[in-house]
């Protein structure tokens, strides 16, 4: 059980256009899902949570304008990069829990994003 | 804040044991721990709570000292299969936050 899905697994864009990307619980009804984002060897580092329902919380620094996150149930959150450039390209990662007993977080496979 | 792992590397013959550590300026109410191989997503191998419950695999092993803030990941008997690179993930509070990620410690083991 715990399985999480993203979708694409990798996508390559020219700069300027705008990359969605999907993530699903599917085995469960995620009460809260995560959105990493990681560079070549180096941390995953939060970039906001999503609620089903309800507006996500942005960590600091993250543009809430560039990075859109649409929760639209409990099973599938979505990720919008608009107006990807150079700087966006990474790998995104996404992560699941049902929050009771534990905040035990179950993460996708990641998609990785190559902006040209 | 982000938590200090150390050691920042470690290799390892197989069957050998190793420690990775923790340690945040925070107090901390949980401490989540992952194993990421290159390329893929982390995989949940521990969640440690204060007060003391815990979840996780039975081959792994941590301890988590509230007082210190820290957390250890024990790492007995190491196979192959262990190499990766090892998070250790920190909330600050309960309900259902996102993880603030240590830097990683790679481990590498070796036939």
């Amino acid at each position: 059980g715990a399985v999480v899905s993203q979708h694409p697994s990798w996508v390559i864009c020219k700069s300027g256009t705008s990359v969605k990307i999907e993530c699903r619980s599917l085995d469960f009804q995620a009460t809260t899902m995560f959105w990493y984002r990681q560079f070549p060897k180096q941390s995953l580092m939060l970039m906001a949570t999503s609620n089903e329902g309800s507006k996500a919380t942005y960590e600091q620094g993250v543009e809430k304008d560039k990075f859109l996150i649409n929760h639209a149930s409990l099973t599938l959150s979505t990720l919008t990069v608009t107006s990807a450039h150079p700087e966006d390209s990474s790998f995104y990662i996404c992560s699941a829990t049902q929050a009771n007993p534990y905040n035990e977080q179950f993460f996708g496979p990641g998609t990785r994003l190559t902006v040209l | 804040q982000q938590p200090v792992q150390s050691p920042q590397a470690v290799i390892l013959r197989e069957g050998e044991d190793a420690v990775i550590n923790c340690s945040s300026s925070k107090a901390l109410y949980s401490v989540h721990w992952y194993r990421q191989k290159h390329g893929e997503a982390p995989v949940f191998l521990m969640i440690l709570l204060k007060g003391g419950e815990q979840k996780g695999h039975e081959k792994i092993s941590a301890s988590f000292n509230e007082k210190k803030q820290q957390s250890s990941l024990y790492l007995t008997a190491s196979q192959l299969s262990y190499s990766g690179t090892y998070f250790c993930g920190t909330e600050s509070r309960g309900g259902a936050d996102g993880l603030t990620f240590g830097k990683g410690t790679h481990l590498i083991i070796q036939p």
